[in-house]
């Protein structure tokens, strides 16, 4: 079946730092991708997307690599701030989004 | 854009007790859905709608719960009688078509406690 999840549940890095989350996904039938951020009691926040014809998608200081060889994506925060702590999830895109289980991301001070 | 709203914020209800959570999507949405969020399960898709019709409720636990949505402004999701593990925050999301790329905008979210 078709899954997507991350490698690691709590990622804390320094302010300032670049922080690098991963996803990895199985047998998808849709490489569309999605990174979403969710503060604490708010709802999912659309950050970046990638499709598949895509590797790499820059925004506002984020990155989003896809290498659908291994079928993994990273999502590549630069200079991360106190406002990025928050959980990150990557989904694999469609009708039906299917989330993965998320990282926490601490930034320290 | 006031972006989806979502009411309640909080609920609380006691076991066997009815609960109508609300919905209002971003105008011009015409794909809504709902969502529920366990630190168990993560986020599960339960029911999303295309121009006010139901498309996929297979997300749906159980004949408890049900959902319509009787306008393009506005959907309701009822869990009828609940349970104490029905608790969990539950989304609400629309899209512009509900389409492979079209990006879900969540709503704030209700917290639901059934004791």
């Amino acid at each position: 079946g078709e899954s997507v999840g991350l490698h690691l549940p709590t990622l804390s890095v320094q302010e300032g730092d670049n922080s690098i989350i991963n996803c990895a996904y199985s047998n998808s039938a849709s490489d569309y991708f999605i990174w979403y951020k969710q503060e604490s009691g708010k709802g999912p926040q659309f950050i970046i997307d990638i499709r598949s014809n895509m590797d790499k998608r820059q925004g506002q200081r984020v990155t989003v690599l896809l290498n659908k060889t291994v079928k993994h994506l990273s999502l590549q925060i630069a200079a991360t701030q106190p406002g990025d702590s928050a959980v990150y999830f990557c989904a694999r895109g469609g009708n039906k989004l299917t989330f993965g289980t998320g990282t926490q991301l601490k930034v320290e001070l | 854009d006031a972006g989806v709203i979502q009411s309640p914020r909080h609920e609380v209800t006691e076991m066997g007790q009815e609960v109508t959570l609300r919905c209002k999507p971003i105008s011009g949405h015409n794909s809504l859905f709902w969502y529920r969020q366990t630190m168990m399960r993560g986020l599960e898709l339960l029911i999303y709608f295309n121009n006010n019709v139901p498309i996929d409720d297979s997300g749906m636990p159980e004949d408890r719960f049900s959902a319509k949505m009787p306008n393009a402004s506005f959907s309701t999701l009822k869990i009828q009688p609940s349970e104490p593990r029905d608790s969990a925050v539950y989304f609400c999301a629309s899209s512009i078509a509900g389409g492979l790329t079209d990006t879900q905008y969540f709503g704030p979210g209700t917290r639901l406690t059934v004791l």
